[in-house]
């Protein structure tokens, strides 16, 4: 168990809706990261925030966005969703302490499948 | 931006043998590069790292080497054993892994290790 939690596990919708990622980063890390994880891509960067504030950008759609609120904890927002959608979405977290070591914990992933 | 090259995409090999993977970088201030291995079903998890500042590190019969002035470093797993079948990742990152930075991922290997 990594400490870091998200919800849903699974989770199937149909093309246009929207849906909200989850995620509980481990105690006390500041910094929340989501990846999207499709077959042929990879782990794809989308965004990364500390302590509220979104500190870097990857490839994330417009259709996408995130925030992380005064909890820590953090949600993905995925609208007008299509087929391509379809992926493993992980978030994970990392240390905010002088001895971190550069680990990121991940979460145990949400499927979405879009139908 | 940061981008990773990985290779091979697949790899088979006997029970026993070695198997190595490489990566490529572009960005010449990385200096943080992970590997993780993620078991079919399961979340990412950190096996080994290395930083810049070392040209490699062992861990029983795992080891990562790092070329900075040729941007490649590599994973060499010795002595495999069938739960070492996985996808391994590699990634990189600025900031010494100590910076909550980013890291961006390769595309993965699929090692399987065959009795």
């Amino acid at each position: 168990d990594s400490g870091v939690t998200q919800t849903p596990k699974h989770l199937i919708t149909a093309t246009g809706q929207r849906v909200t990622l989850r995620c509980s980063p481990r105690s006390g890390d500041l910094s929340v990261y989501w990846y999207q994880q499709s077959l042929d891509q990879g782990l794809q960067f989308l965004i990364q925030y500390y302590n509220g504030e979104e500190r870097a950008k990857g490839n994330i759609l417009e259709r996408f966005s995130a925030q992380q609120f005064p909890d820590l904890h953090s949600e993905l927002n995925l609208s007008s969703l299509e087929l391509g959608d379809s992926a493993l979405y992980f978030c994970a977290s990392s240390s905010n302490q002088l001895a971190n070591t550069g680990e990121l914990f991940f979460g145990e992933g949400s499927r979405l499948t879009v139908l | 931006g940061e981008n990773v090259e990985q290779h091979p995409s697949t790899l088979s090999v006997q029970e026993g043998d070695s198997a190595v993977i490489k990566c490529t970088y572009s960005d010449s201030a990385s200096n943080y590069f992970p590997w993780y291995k993620q078991e079919l079903g399961k979340r990412p998890q950190l096996i080994i790292d290395i930083r810049s500042n070392v040209g490699e590190k062992k861990d029983q019969r795992i080891a990562v080497t790092l070329n900075k002035t040729a941007k490649h470093f590599s994973l060499h797993i010795t002595e495999t054993q069938p739960e070492d079948s996985a996808v391994y990742f590699c990634a990189a990152s600025r900031g010494g892994g100590g910076s909550n930075y980013k890291l961006t991922f390769g595309k993965g290997t699929l090692l399987t290790v065959n009795p």
